[in-house]
C-alpha cells in the first residue's frame, strides 16, 4: 500500500522560503512513476506546482517556475519542495502525490496547511 | 495558462445521473487523451476517479464514467448516491505536455 506523508513548518514568514518534505512508504521512489506537489488555498481549487520523474526530469507550473524547486532523495525515499519569496497568496494546503503512467495522480498524502504570515 | 473551465455547481436527485463538463483548449484537453478526474470530500485529500479520459482505477464504482469531445471532457455519475456529494476537479496536461492544469472544481450536491 503506497502511502505519502507531508512534513514541514506550518507557519512561514513573508519573503522567506517554504520547505516541505514528502516521505513515501510502500513503494521505492527510484522504481518508477513520477512524484508531485499540488496546493489548495483555503476554500479554493487545486493548483499543480511541480513534478519530478524517477529519472530526475523536473516539470514546473509556468506561473511558479521562478520560485520553485523539486528534488528527490532516494536514500531516504523522500522528495521535497522549496518555494522562495513567499507571500500570503502562498497560504494553502500542500499535497504530495504519486503519479501514474501518464499525468494522473494515483496516491495522495493527507495534506499539510502552510500559512504565510508575520 | 488558465485553469480549465468547470461549472461551479451541479445538483441532482438520488438515483439520477449528472454530467460535469471540463472545457479547455486545443493546447490541453484537446491535445491529449490524458484527462483525469478527482473527487474531494470536505477536509480530505482528492481521490482519483477517472484517468486517461475514461479509465477507472480499481475500486472506483462503474457508476463513474468519463468521455471527451474536442476540447471538452465530461464526467458522468449515474445512479447518484448520497456519498457522491463532493467537489470534483478535472485535470489535463498542457503546453508541450510539460505541465498540468486543473479545473476550478464543481460542487456536486445530491438533493
Amino acid at each position: 500500500q503506497v502511502q505519502l506523508h507531508e512534513s514541514g513548518p506550518g507557519l512561514v514568514k513573508p519573503s522567506e522560503t517554504l520547505s516541505l518534505t514528502c516521505t513515501v512508504s510502500g513503494y521505492s521512489i527510484s522504481s518508477g512513476f513520477y512524484w508531485g506537489w499540488i496546493r489548495q488555498p483555503p476554500g479554493k481549487g487545486l493548483e499543480w506546482i511541480a513534478s519530478i520523474f524517477h529519472s530526475g526530469s523536473t516539470f514546473y507550473n509556468p506561473s511558479l517556475k521562478s520560485r520553485v524547486a523539486i528534488s528527490v532523495d532516494t536514500s531516504k525515499n523522500q522528495f521535497s519542495l522549496k518555494l522562495t519569496s513567499v507571500t500570503a497568496a502562498d497560504t494553502a494546503v500542500y499535497y504530495c502525490a504519486r503519479g501514474g503512467s501518464t499525468w494522473f495522480l494515483s496516491y495522495w498524502g493527507q495534506g499539510t496547511l502552510v500559512t504565510v504570515s508575520s | 495558462q488558465s485553469a480549465l473551465t468547470q461549472p461551479p455547481s451541479a445538483s441532482e436527485s438520488p438515483g439520477q445521473s449528472v454530467t460535469i463538463s471540463c472545457t479547455g483548449t486545443s493546447s490541453d484537453v484537446g491535445a491529449y487523451n490524458h484527462v483525469s478526474w478527482y473527487q474531494q470530500h470536505p477536509g480530505q485529500a482528492p481521490k482519483l476517479m477517472i484517468y486517461e479520459v475514461n479509465k477507472r482505477p480499481s475500486g472506483v464504482p462503474d457508476r463513474f464514467s468519463g468521455s471527451k469531445s474536442g476540447s471538452t471532457a465530461s464526467l458522468t455519475v449515474s445512479g447518484l448516491q448520497a456519498e457522491d456529494e463532493a467537489d470534483y476537479y478535472c485535470s489535463s496536461p498542457a503546453g508541450s505536455n510539460n505541465y498540468v492544469l486543473f479545473g476550478g472544481g464543481t460542487k456536486l450536491t445530491v438533493l
